[in-house]
């Protein structure tokens, strides 16, 4: 199956550090898609991939999606406190699958 | 503001309750998503309309009966759900099937 394997599970870090995280799998994906998810909230898209190879900025954020079309990675510079939930990667072949999410604390 | 209207927020019900839950959305797109979201887990597919036509059944029991009255409304129906069922339920859009996908706040659903 479409299997997506997204890491780190979690990371505590300080506010103005560097973030990384990303996302692999057996699988190609036509579309990578990058998530962010509050308590009581739905998950909001934060970037969209649609090529092999292409890198995507959003402000602070910037995602890549991987030449093999198997792995994304996400980047955050310079955290802040708002940045503190859940990012979910997903891809997209037939329908969209999510990966188990990497939690993110920020400590002021 | 998400662009993706669900209600109830938060529903709790009995496990021989029948309730529904509801979706709307008028951004003309033309499929729709159910996801079930367990605490601390991604949300897993349950059920994709395109053209108001069921097109993907994630082999959801039927307690879970989804209906497509329209191009901008998505309904789920519950009936004899059991505790496990308790989650948060999101309902997404997309234009056609091609993401990106928007998402509702979801209902938080809590079967007793």
């Amino acid at each position: 199956g479409q299997q997506l394997n997204q890491s780190p599970q979690s990371m505590f870090i300080q506010e103005g550090e560097d973030v990384s995280m990303n996302c692999t799998s057996s699988s190609i994906f036509n579309t990578w898609l990058w998530y962010k998810q509050d308590p009581g909230e739905g998950p909001v898209l934060l970037i969209a991939l649609y090529k092999a190879g292409e890198l995507t900025s959003n402000g602070r954020l910037t995602a890549q999606f991987g030449i093999t079309r198997k792995d994304s990675f996400l980047n955050i510079s310079a955290s802040i406190p708002s940045d503190v939930g859940i990012y979910f990667c997903a891809g997209q072949l037939n329908d969209m699958r999510f990966g188990a999410g990497t939690r993110l604390t920020v400590k002021p | 503001d998400t662009e993706v209207t669900q209600t109830p927020k938060h529903l709790v019900m009995g496990m021989t309750n029948k309730k529904s839950l509801k979706c709307e959305q008028h951004m003309g797109h033309r499929a729709m998503y159910w996801y079930k979201q367990k605490a601390k887990k991604p949300p897993e597919l349950m059920f994709v309309y395109s053209y108001e036509k069921l097109s993907i059944n994630e082999s959801v029991p039927s307690r879970f009966s989804p209906e497509c009255p329209n191009s901008s409304l998505l309904n789920l129906h519950l009936h004899a759900l059991q505790p496990e069922d308790s989650a948060l339920y999101l309902c997404a859009s997309s234009h056609d099937r091609t993401p990106p996908l928007h998402f509702g706040n979801g209902t938080r659903l809590t079967v007793t």
